[in-house]
């Protein structure tokens, strides 16, 4: 079955570097996501892609965050200063179709900023 | 703006007992539901989903779900658990043509021996 890639599994990082989380979306796919999980909260919704642009963000998505698909196939989130409040689970997700039909996730980058 | 309650953050059942996971949302309009879960060390999967039609939809793993309208609620259900059924699931939900899902705070399920 198709699967949603994302590297690294972790990644620890100091405070006011930039970082840049990969992911490889299924091949046919045209809707693209970030997601992030902070330890015991909820998954939040941080930014949709399509068509080579941002589709919608959320409050979360500041100036801080990038998003851009280098190629044909990879779907990178980056985070240019990081603070410790951004250490969370960031999960990548894409579908062939709008959210209605479900998304496909990966696994998920557990951030860590120290 | 849509919210989603999942009530309980822990439930524990034993093996081979009735999973109940409650969920209710809030929504103006009809939203589209969902139900996913996540093991250990693992992505978010989608177990089943509500978009339009039969209110009550089957997914993997012998779970399912009601849509309930005038409940506002999608409750997850399993006549029996199997101890590999432990895992944290989330209730989502979209607003039709949406980009987002809104999730709830997830219920982490612990089966009993």
């Amino acid at each position: 079955e198709p699967e949603v890639t994302q590297t690294p599994s972790h990644q620890v990082t100091q405070m006011g570097q930039e970082v840049i989380l990969r992911c490889v979306p299924i091949s046919n796919h045209l809707y693209f996501y970030w997601y992030r999980q902070i330890l015991g909260q909820k998954v939040e919704f941080l930014v949709s892609f399509y068509n080579n642009e941002i589709s919608e963000k959320s409050e979360i998505f500041d100036d801080q965050f990038s998003v851009e698909r280098p190629d044909g196939s990879n779907f990178t989130l980056k985070i240019r200063s990081t603070k410790l409040e951004d250490s969370a689970m960031y999960f990548c997700a894409s579908s062939d179709r709008t959210a209605n039909y479900g998304y496909t996730f990966g696994s998920g980058t557990r951030l860590t900023v120290v | 703006a849509q919210s989603v309650t999942q009530l309980g953050s822990h439930v524990s059942v034993s093996e081979g007992a009735l999973v109940l996971l409650r969920c209710n949302y809030s929504s103006s309009v009809p939203p589209y539901l969902f139900w996913y879960v996540q093991y250990p060390n693992q992505g978010l999967q989608l177990l089943l989903k509500y978009t339009t039609g039969a209110t009550l939809v089957k997914g993997i793993n012998g779970f399912e779900a009601e849509f309930k309208k005038s409940e506002t609620s999608f409750h997850l259900t399993k006549p029996s658990a199997h101890m590999s059924d432990a895992a944290e699931y989330f209730c989502a939900v979209s607003d039709q043509g949406a980009q987002k899902l809104v999730f709830g705070q997830g219920t982490r399920l612990t089966i009993n021996p």
